[in-house]
């Protein structure tokens, strides 16, 4: 079965700083592997996805994650946090089939001043 | 159009209660799905509807009931719940159910007193 692990609950920054969130993924395929973030009381965002093209994917606001095959991982960055960065980021794999999303458990990221 | 919209925002029901949560999405997709989300928790995935059918029922009690009268329109109707069915609901759509990508709705959130 596919499944994430986020290494981080809760990861703290300070403005203009980098950013890393930490993802490996466990497939018994070449997944298609996603980040989506979700500020408070607010729906899911995609922020970029990987679908086995390009390993290294831009996404919205800065954002980019590498895929690595040989590390399993899928991690999340970002050269310098802004104020608005601060939520939740849910790293995500595709089930066998596609037809359902396999969601981490989450990881926080505070922003300070 | 590239929203999936959901209303109500927020809903207070009482356990003997009826009321139903709607999504919308005109973007063509004929996948449409309900997740439930408990506090710093990821979206459990509820139901799935692919060409307007049920493919998807994750063991979800039957005081829940999924409608998806038409390709843009999901409802999901709720009787007799419990103050542990309180959650933010999301609807999400994709073009196919096998594709990789949702998009979500802001979410409805529902408290049973």
């Amino acid at each position: 079965a596919q499944s994430v692990t986020q290494l981080d609950s809760h990861v703290s920054v300070s403005e203009g700083t980098p950013v890393l969130l930490r993802c490996n993924y466990s497939s018994s395929y070449s997944p298609s592997l996603f980040w989506y973030v979700q500020h408070p009381n607010k729906g899911l965002q995609l922020l970029l996805k990987y679908t086995s093209a390009a390993t290294l994917v831009k996404g919205i606001n800065g954002f980019e994650a590498e895929f690595k095959k040989s590390e399993t991982s899928f991690h999340l960055t970002k050269p310098s946090a802004h104020m608005s960065d601060a939520a939740e980021y849910f790293c995500v794999v595709t089930s066998t089939g596609f037809q359902k999303l396999v969601f981490g458990t989450g990881t926080r990221l505070l922003v300070s001043p | 159009d590239t929203e999936v919209t959901q209303t109500p925002k927020h809903l207070v029901m009482g356990m003997t209660n009826k009321k139903s949560l709607k999504c919308e999405q005109h973007m063509g997709h004929r996948a449409m799905y309900w997740y439930k989300q408990k506090a710093k928790k990821p979206p459990e995935l509820m139901f799935v509807y692919s060409y307007e059918k049920l493919s998807i029922n994750e063991s979800v009690p039957s005081r829940f009931s999924p409608e998806c009268p038409n390709s843009s329109l999901l409802n999901l109707h709720l009787h007799a719940l419990q103050p542990e069915d309180s959650a933010l609901y999301l609807c999400a759509s994709s073009p196919e159910a096998g594709s990789n990508e949702q998009f979500f709705g802001p979410g409805t959130r529902l408290t049973v007193l």
